[in-house]
């Protein structure tokens, strides 16, 4: 069985561009959450999604937005990069009700702003 | 807000010897949730081990244990045997138990190096 798939594996940007990163979860999960990890830091929330609907928000700006769709996976997008978005990127999806369960992860997104 | 302190940045053990890694955090809730990821250079997050705050015995897996000490707000994990493979960045993490929000606060992470 496939585990949570994440796209692309490497990213380079410019500042002040746009990006999108992508997020299949494990098929049957149902939520999916968008984590920041900044070098030499723990995972930082950013969003969680469920049935398309978002459930929680972190501490991040409005430049960063995300969605769900039918087939659940997701879309998390940064506007106007800066520099400090420089990070990995990380999905996790999750069985609601499963908070024992905790979260599966990919292995995520490095993007690198220039 | 809860917050999630893991005091040691580095640590390092020989092969087959055990080693403890500290966790403490800070919340108000009575009922939550508490975990330990690992993240290797790979950078995929895995799932360690696991504990409920409201049992009280402290969770076990294979070479992987606990010692949840929920008054001190303590959740430190116990390496046994260790291998190489062990080496990685330890994160511990919280979830509460209530709301729909299934959010994880990650500690800063412990770098822990197997030496053969």
């Amino acid at each position: 069985d496939a585990g949570v798939t994440q796209s692309p594996t490497h990213l380079i940007k410019t500042r002040g561009q746009h990006v999108t990163l992508r997020c299949s979860p494990i098929s049957g999960h149902k939520s999916v959450s968008w984590y920041q990890q900044v070098l030499g830091q723990g995972p930082q929330f950013i969003f969680q999604y469920y049935e398309k609907e978002e459930r929680g928000r972190g501490n991040f700006p409005d430049r960063f937005s995300a969605r769900q769709f039918p087939n659940y996976s997701s879309e998390l997008n940064v506007n106007a990069l800066l520099l400090g978005d420089s990070a990995l990127y990380l999905c996790a999806s999750s069985l609601t009700g499963m908070r024992l369960g905790g979260y599966t992860f990919g292995s995520g997104t490095r993007l690198t702003v220039v | 807000a809860q917050t999630v302190t893991q005091s040691q940045p580095e640590m390092s053990v020989q092969e087959a010897e055990t080693v403890t890694l500290s966790c403490t955090y800070d919340t108000s809730e009575n009922n939550y949730y508490l975990f330990w990821y690992k993240q290797p250079p790979s950078r995929q997050m895995i799932l360690v081990i696991r504990q409920e705050a409201y049992k009280q015995q402290n969770a076990t897996e294979n070479r992987f244990s606990v010692n949840f000490q929920k008054a001190a707000k303590s959740f430190s994990l116990k390496i046994s045997d260790s291998q190489l493979g062990d080496t990685a960045m330890y994160f511990c993490a919280f979830m509460d138990s209530g709301g729909s929000n299934y959010k994880l606060t990650f500690g800063k992470g412990t770098l822990l190096t197997v030496n053969p």
